[in-house]
């Protein structure tokens, strides 16, 4: 079965630094890109970022640039989304995304999400 | 960067009804397009990829249309568990947009 799991979200203080964890099952990690999308309260999806499947590029919305960083592990099958400088309009539901078949392609496989409070 | 725009941001249709959501992109986006539902509490659900592909598992009175700049979600005799909020995205080159969505009801 192909899955994703969040994990580390939390409360946080604003100015705080926190950091996700996505751990993929099911699929060649390897071979998609991965993204982070966000939905605050009452409000609509938002991108945050993503990684393609080599690590040879990643990209940010840019409302996070400069504070938040992507990476990914193939060994482990994780992705990460390192977030510093947080604010209160970072509070969001925080999904770990899978893209269908190309780096820039629709998400198919979402997580359940993690919650970060601000 | 290209932005989405959806329509109409709610409405309200009866269980059987043809409801249209629209999402037009400030710049051509060819048929990089996909539709997705939103139910609370609930993990997001793919739709419509490449603008007019149903997902697999998607029922068929779902479908999507368009390319370019002007695109349709059409959800053909509209069931109750279709409440949710709707977003198209726009997926052609970083940064990927959402439009605002689009919240459904049963009237």
């Amino acid at each position: 079965e192909v899955q994703l799991v969040e994990s580390g979200g939390g409360v946080v203080q604003p100015g705080r630094s926190l950091r996700l964890s996505c751990a993929a099952s099911g699929f060649n990690f390897d071979d998609y890109a991965m993204h982070w999308v966000r939905l605050p309260p009452g409000k609509g999806l938002e991108w945050v970022s993503g990684i393609n499947w080599n690590r040879g590029s990643m990209t940010y919305a840019d409302s996070v640039k400069g504070r938040f960083t992507i990476s990914r592990d193939s060994a482990k099958s994780l992705v990460y989304l390192q977030m510093s400088s947080l604010t209160p309009e970072d509070t969001a539901l925080y999904y770990c995304v899978k893209t269908r078949h190309l780096n820039y392609d629709a998400f198919d496989i979402w997580g359940q999400g993690t919650m970060v409070t601000v | 960067d290209i932005q989405m725009t959806q329509s109409p941001s709610s409405l309200s249709a009866s269980v059987g009804d043809r409801v249209t959501i629209t999402c037009r992109a400030s710049q051509g986006i060819m048929n990089y397009l996909a539709w997705y539902q939103v139910k609370p509490g609930k993990v997001p659900k793919l739709l419509i990829y490449s603008a007019s592909t149903l997902q697999s598992g998607v029922p068929s009175r779902f479908s999507g249309s368009g390319s370019g700049t002007d695109f349709t979600l059409t959800i053909n005799s509209l069931q109750p568990e279709d409440v949710a909020t709707y977003y198209c995205q726009k997926y052609i080159t970083a940064p990927i947009t959402f439009g605002q969505g689009t919240r459904l009801e049963i009237q």
